[in-house]
């Protein structure tokens, strides 16, 4: 089946630093992916939709210019995380379509901001 | 509006019993909805799924249930196993074709006792 993996599967990094998170497609080509956050015992909140070749498509009240999201090929999306702080501390998931609607998700980064 | 959850729910069921995991959803003109099934840090994984023009569905051990009347989705698992401990989410997409964007519910904490 269809496989997304994440890089790196967790995180520990100082307040006021980036972090730069991986999300790739194994077995197929993505031209779209979406990013989630999850906190504790919370449900997935979608966060942006990346897309190969153009700009991301942010949900309300993400905040593009923190959530930096570049889509550099048809198999590749990264999400990075500028200036971390510790509200930023979370699960971040990625997801990508391999045939219309049916997502495959990654298996998740656990950032923690100190 | 948007389904979000805020909190989570747990249903106990006694290993080798049938499960049932409800979910209202909230956009009348979503197509297409999903289980998704999530096991503690780790990226949802796909149960099943079922498009608006059905309302029963039935997989390995599974089955969805889709009422558009009350807006209600219903997940039975059968013969509850202990690797069924996990928290479902149901999923919806807005309408068909392309790549749409998912909306997840809020989650229910499906604890099995052996």
């Amino acid at each position: 089946g269809a496989v997304v993996s994440q890089h790196p599967s967790w995180v520990i990094c100082k307040s006021g630093t980036s972090v730069k998170i991986e999300c790739r497609s194994l077995d197929f080509q993505a031209t779209t992916m979406f990013w989630y956050r999850q906190f504790p015992k919370q449900s997935l909140m979608l966060m942006a939709t990346s897309n190969e070749g153009s700009k991301a498509t942010y949900e309300q009240g993400v905040e593009k210019d923190k959530f930096l999201i570049n889509h550099a090929s048809l198999t590749l999306s990264t999400l990075t995380v500028t200036s971390a702080h510790p509200e930023d501390s979370s699960f971040y998931i990625c997801s990508a379509p391999q045939i219309q609607e049916t997502q495959y998700f990654g298996p998740g980064t656990r950032l923690l901001v100190l | 509006g948007e389904s979000v959850g805020l909190h989570l729910p747990t249903l106990s069921v006694q290993e080798g019993d049938n499960s049932i995991i409800n979910c209202a959803y909230s956009n009348s003109a979503s197509d297409y909805f999903i289980w998704y099934k999530q096991e503690s840090g780790k990226g949802p994984q796909f149960i099943i799924d079922i498009r608006s023009n059905m309302d029963k569905r039935q997989g390995q051990r599974v089955t969805v249930l889709l009422n558009k009347t009350v807006k209600h989705l219903s997940l039975q698992i059968a013969a509850t196993q202990p690797g069924d401990s996990a928290v479902y989410f149901c999923a919806e997409t807005p309408n068909s074709g392309g790549y749409q964007k998912v909306t997840f519910g809020t989650g229910t904490k499906l604890q099995v006792i052996p």
